[in-house]
């Protein structure tokens, strides 16, 4: 079974950047993808991006382009997800989690989730 | 992007009940939906995948039909543990996106 261990919470200024890991354990595939999910207090779960561990491809969900850059470092079996010029409406909780394919239905879902790493953007 | 909403918002509910919980997308998906639990301060745990595959390990107290548009989470008898906020999420194209949330509370 495959664990995801994040970094811990951040307190950070308006305008600064953020950075969370999340560290992969147990068995796992060579390639896989990680994704990231932020779930701000109160409310539902909004996707991030995700990247593919083996090759490094990335792709982000428009909203957040501009301001986000997934990392991995596949040796150490970790992804990365920063966030920058952080406002107010960035407090959130920021999970990653894996993606499982099935390559013979076609159906995807996130089967593995890390703990959760909180981020308050306060002054 | 698919826009998805749940009803009911909020739900009370009693142990041993039968509860259904619908989601809608605003595009067709095929059946690629799947059905999350999450209880407070944890990460969401998957129920449901391909609208209606039982995730390993998740009692078949819990059920997931619909194909479409249309989706059910139904949960047959209900118990202590499933008192929880429930989500669903369609996985038919990128971004993927999930619907508001539906809270089961103990009435």
């Amino acid at each position: 079974q495959v664990q995801l261990v994040q970094s811990g919470a951040e307190v950070k200024n308006p305008g600064a950047s953020v950075r969370v890991s999340c560290k992969a354990s147990g068995y796992i595939l060579t390639s896989y993808t990680a994704h990231w999910v932020r779930q701000a207090p109160g409310q539902s779960l909004e996707w991030i991006g995700w990247i593919n561990t083996n090759n490094g491809n990335t792709k982000y969900s428009q909203k957040f382009q501009d301001r986000v850059t997934i990392t991995r470092d596949a040796s150490a079996r970790t992804a990365f997800m920063e966030l920058s010029s952080l406002r107010s409406e960035d407090t959130a909780v920021y999970y990653c989690a894996n993606l499982f394919y099935d390559v013979l239905t076609g159906y995807q879902f996130f089967d593995n989730w890390g703990q959760g790493a909180l981020v308050t953007v306060s002054s | 992007d698919i826009q998805m909403t749940q009803s009911p918002s909020s739900l009370s509910a009693s142990v041993g009940d039968r509860v259904t919980i619908t989601c809608r997308t605003t595009q067709y998906i095929n059946d690629y939906l799947n059905w999350y639990q999450q209880k407070p301060g944890t990460a969401p745990k998957l129920l449901i995948y391909g609208a209606s595959s039982l995730q390993n390990g998740v009692p078949p107290r819990f059920s997931g039909g619909g194909s479409g548009t249309d989706f059910t989470l139904t949960i047959s008898s209900l118990q202590p543990e499933d008192f929880a906020i429930y989500y669903c999420q369609q996985s038919y194209n990128t971004p993927v996106t999930f619907g508001p949330g539906t809270r089961l509370d103990i009435k």
